[in-house]
C-alpha cells in the first residue's frame, strides 16, 4: 500500500533551463492532480487527469508548463525555459475516482531556480 | 481565517485545549469540503471532509462544522496534542477541482 510518491523530492536548476518533476500516484487511482505551493502560500491548482479524458489545464500558468500522464498511471510535469517565479513545491494527488474527493498527496518536489 | 500574502493567520493554543480553525469559502455552489493537516517538509494529509447536505460531521478528536448560510467552514480538534502543530487548509470543490484556502498556522504550547 505505497503512497504517491514524487521524484526528484529536490531540484535547483539554473534559470532558462527545463525541469522534469514525476508524480507516482497510488496504484489503481484513475485521477490525478498537480498543484504549486509558494511560500507560505496555499495550493494552485495546475492540471488534472481522469481516465483517458482530455486532461483539464486550465490551472497551467504559462504555455511553458506542460504535464503528460503515460499509462493512466506515471504522470511528468514539464516546465521549459525555468524563471525564477516559478520556485516552489510542485505536489501531486490522486484520487479513486472522478471528483475531487480525498485527493491523497505526495510529498512534493520543492524547486529552486537560481 | 484567509490570509493575506506571507502572513498566514496564527492559532496559538496550549496543550489539552481545544482548537477551532475557521475558514471563508466562495462558492454556494460547492458539494464537498475538506481539510488538510500540512506539517513541515509534507504533503497535504487528510483530516475530514464533509458533504453539503450536512451540516455536522465528526472524526477522531476532529470534528467539521458546515454553515451554508454564511458559507463558513470549521475544523474543531479537541484537546490539542503538540502533534497537531501544523498548517491547516481548508478546500471547496469546483467541479472536479479543490480550491485551497491559504491556511492557518496552528501553534501547540506545551
Amino acid at each position: 500500500g505505497a503512497g504517491v510518491s514524487q521524484s526528484p523530492s529536490n531540484k535547483v536548476t539554473e534559470k532558462g533551463k527545463d525541469v522534469e518533476l514525476r508524480c507516482d500516484p497510488i496504484s489503481g487511482h484513475t485521477a490525478l492532480y498537480w498543484y504549486r505551493q509558494s511560500l507560505g502560500q496555499g495550493l494552485e491548482f495546475l492540471i488534472y487527469f481522469q481516465g483517458n479524458s482530455a486532461p483539464d489545464k486550465s490551472g497551467l500558468p504559462s504555455d511553458r508548463f506542460s504535464a503528460e500522464r503515460t499509462g493512466g498511471s506515471v504522470s511528468t510535469l514539464t516546465i521549459q525555459r525555468t524563471q525564477q517565479e516559478d520556485s516552489a513545491v510542485y505536489l501531486c494527488a490522486s484520487t479513486q475516482g472522478p471528483g475531487p474527493y480525498e485527493q491523497y498527496f505526495g510529498p512534493g518536489t520543492r524547486l529552486t531556480v537560481t | 481565517g484567509e490570509s493575506v500574502g506571507l502572513h498566514l493567520p496564527t492559532l496559538s493554543v496550549q496543550e489539552g485545549d481545544n482548537s477551532i480553525i475557521n475558514c471563508a469559502y466562495s462558492n454556494s455552489a460547492s458539494d464537498y469540503f475538506i481539510w488538510y493537516k500540512q506539517e513541515s517538509g509534507k504533503g497535504p494529509q487528510f483530516i475530514i471532509d464533509i458533504r453539503s447536505n450536512m451540516d455536522k460531521r465528526q472524526g477522531q478528536r476532529v470534528t467539521v462544522l458546515l454553515n451554508k448560510t454564511v458559507k463558513h467552514l470549521s475544523l474543531q480538534i479537541a484537546a490539542t496534542q503538540p502533534g497537531d502543530s501544523a498548517v491547516y487548509f481548508c478546500a471547496e470543490s469546483h467541479g472536479n477541482k479543490l480550491v485551497f484556502g491559504a491556511g492557518t498556522i496552528l501553534r501547540v504550547k506545551s
